[in-house]
C-alpha cells in the first residue's frame, strides 16, 4: 500500500526559508517521477515540482522557479522541497504526489497517488 | 501561464448528467490530447478519473467520460450519485514543459 506524509509545514515569516519532505513507503520509490502541487486557502490545486525518478531532471512553475528546489534521496525513499524567499502568496496545503512514470517526461504527467499534505503559512 | 478556466459550480439531481467544461488556449489544452481529470473530495486525496481526454483508469466507474473540442474539454458524469459531489480539476500540459490545473469545479448532487 502506497503511503505518502509530507511534514516540514509550519507558520513562517516572508523572506524566510522552508524545507518540507514527503516520506514514502509502500512504492519502489527510485523508479517513480515524484511531484509538489498546493491548493492555497479557499483557492485551486497548483503544481509546483516535478523530479524525475532518478533526480537528473526538475522542471517547476513559473511562480516559483528561482525560489523552490525539489530534491529526492533514493535510499531514503524521501521527497523534498526547499523554499527560499517566501512569500504570502505560498500560503498553501502542499501535496506530494507519485507520478505514473519516470517523470522524465512532463507531458506524460499523471498522479496517481498522493499524500494528505502540509500546511505552510507565510505570515509577519 | 495562467489555470484553466472552469465553471466555479455546477449542480444536478440524482440520476442527472452533467458536464464540467475546461477551457484553455492553443498552447495547452488545444495542442494536447492531454487532458486528465481528478476528483477531490476535502480532506482526501485527489483521484485520478479521466486521463488523455477520454480514457478511464481501471476501477473507475464508466459514467465518467471526457471529451475535448478545439480549446475545451469537458467532463461527463451520467447517472449522478451522491457520492459524485465533490471538487473536480481538470490538468494539462502546456507549452514549455509547464502543467496546469483548472481553477476547480464545485459538483453538488441536489
Amino acid at each position: 500500500q502506497v503511503q505518502l506524509v509530507e511534514s516540514g509545514g509550519g507558520v513562517v515569516q516572508p523572506g524566510r526559508s522552508l524545507r518540507l519532505s514527503c516520506a514514502a513507503s509502500g512504492l519502489t520509490f527510485s523508479s517513480y517521477g515524484m511531484h509538489w502541487v498546493r491548493q492555497a486557502p479557499g483557492k485551486g490545486l497548483e503544481w509546483v515540482a516535478l523530479i524525475s525518478y532518478d533526480g537528473s531532471k526538475k522542471f517547476y512553475a513559473d511562480s516559483v522557479r528561482g525560489r523552490f528546489t525539489i530534491s529526492r534521496d533514493n535510499s531514503k525513499n524521501t521527497l523534498y522541497l526547499q523554499m527560499n524567499s517566501l512569500r504570502a502568496e505560498d500560503t498553501a496545503v502542499y501535496y506530494c504526489a507519485k507520478d505514473r512514470g519516470f517523470g522524465v517526461v512532463v507531458a506524460a504527467t499523471l498522479f496517481d497517488y498522493w499524500g494528505q499534505g502540509t500546511l505552510v503559512t507565510v505570515s509577519s | 501561464q495562467s489555470a484553466l478556466t472552469q465553471p466555479a459550480s455546477v449542480s444536478g439531481s440524482p440520476g442527472q448528467s452533467i458536464t464540467i467544461s475546461c477551457t484553455g488556449t492553443s498552447s495547452d489544452v488545444g495542442s494536447y490530447n492531454l487532458v486528465s481529470w481528478y476528483q477531490h473530495h476535502p480532506g482526501k486525496a485527489p483521484k485520478l478519473m479521466i486521463y488523455e481526454g477520454n480514457k478511464r483508469p481501471s476501477g473507475v466507474s464508466n459514467r465518467f467520460s471526457g471529451s475535448k473540442s478545439g480549446n475545451t474539454a469537458s467532463l461527463t458524469i451520467s447517472g449522478l450519485q451522491a457520492e459524485d459531489e465533490a471538487d473536480y480539476y481538470c490538468f494539462s500540459y502546456a507549452d514549455t514543459s509547464t502543467l496546469l490545473f483548472g481553477g476547480g469545479t464545485k459538483l453538488t448532487v441536489l
